[in-house]
């Protein structure tokens, strides 16, 4: 059974950056997009942008274009997803998710979440 | 781009049925058919529920169904139960990003 298991909580200061990882365990994720999903306090569920670890090439989503950074070690069956200049409003709770092989663009398969807290 | 359009909340009562819609544009819904739907309870993490419009994963229960027309999807549950009641979100793969809907929260009267 695969399942994804994300760093734990940080708390950060404005301005500084946060690094995420996020390791598969049970089964291999190299040949799987591996999607970051954000979800701010009582807020919705935000596409921050997703890798295939085999090939490397992420794709970000708009807004956050020019400040997050995602990677993945497919040796390794871990992805990382590293935010910089970090503001309050980056506050939220940050999942990774793998894509099924079967469905495009759904994840059936979530990490437990790791809790970013932004505050001076 | 923008987020797919949802309705804040809907309800209803155990055994009835409701629909959540999700409204994109021709370049999102209208144009693909990867379109999932997620529920999530609160503190945890979402589950994948519908998968390419219509499809369910393996386990999620066949109350649960998923259409589409045009630019806007459909999520329906049959046979309302407590554990329904959830927040559920609608996503739609757009070729290299994908968006979500801004989420609906369903309650169980």
């Amino acid at each position: 059974q695969v399942q994804l298991v994300q760093s734990g909580a940080e708390v950060k200061k404005p301005g500084s950056s946060v690094k995420v990882s996020c390791r598969a365990s049970g089964d291999t994720f190299k040949y799987h997009v591996i999607t970051w999903v954000r979800q701010a306090p009582g807020q919705g569920l935000e596409w921050m942008g997703g890798i295939i670890p085999v090939l490397g090439t992420p794709n970000y989503g708009q807004k956050f274009q020019g400040r997050v950074t995602i990677t993945a070690d497919e040796f390794t069956d871990t992805a990382y997803m590293e935010l910089s200049t970090l503001r309050s409003e980056d506050t939220a709770v940050y999942y990774c998710a793998r894509e099924s092989r079967h469905a495009v663009g759904a994840s059936d398969i979530w990490g437990q979440g790791t809790m970013v807290t932004v505050s001076s | 781009q923008s987020a797919l359009t949802q309705p804040a909340s809907v309800s209803g009562s155990p055994g009835q049925s409701i629909t959540i819609s999700c409204t994109g544009t021709s370049g999102d819904i209208g144009a693909y058919n990867y379109l999932s739907w997620y529920q999530q309870h609160p503190g945890k993490a979402p589950k994948l529920m519908i998968y390419e419009v219509t499809n369910r994963p393996s386990g999620v229960s066949d109350r649960f169904s998923g259409s589409k027309s045009a630019n806007t999807a459909s999520l329906t549950i049959s046979g309302l139960q407590p554990d329904d009641e959830a927040a559920y979100y609608c996503s739609s793969y757009t070729g290299v990003t994908t968006l979500f809907g801004g989420g609906t929260k369903l309650t169980v009267l």
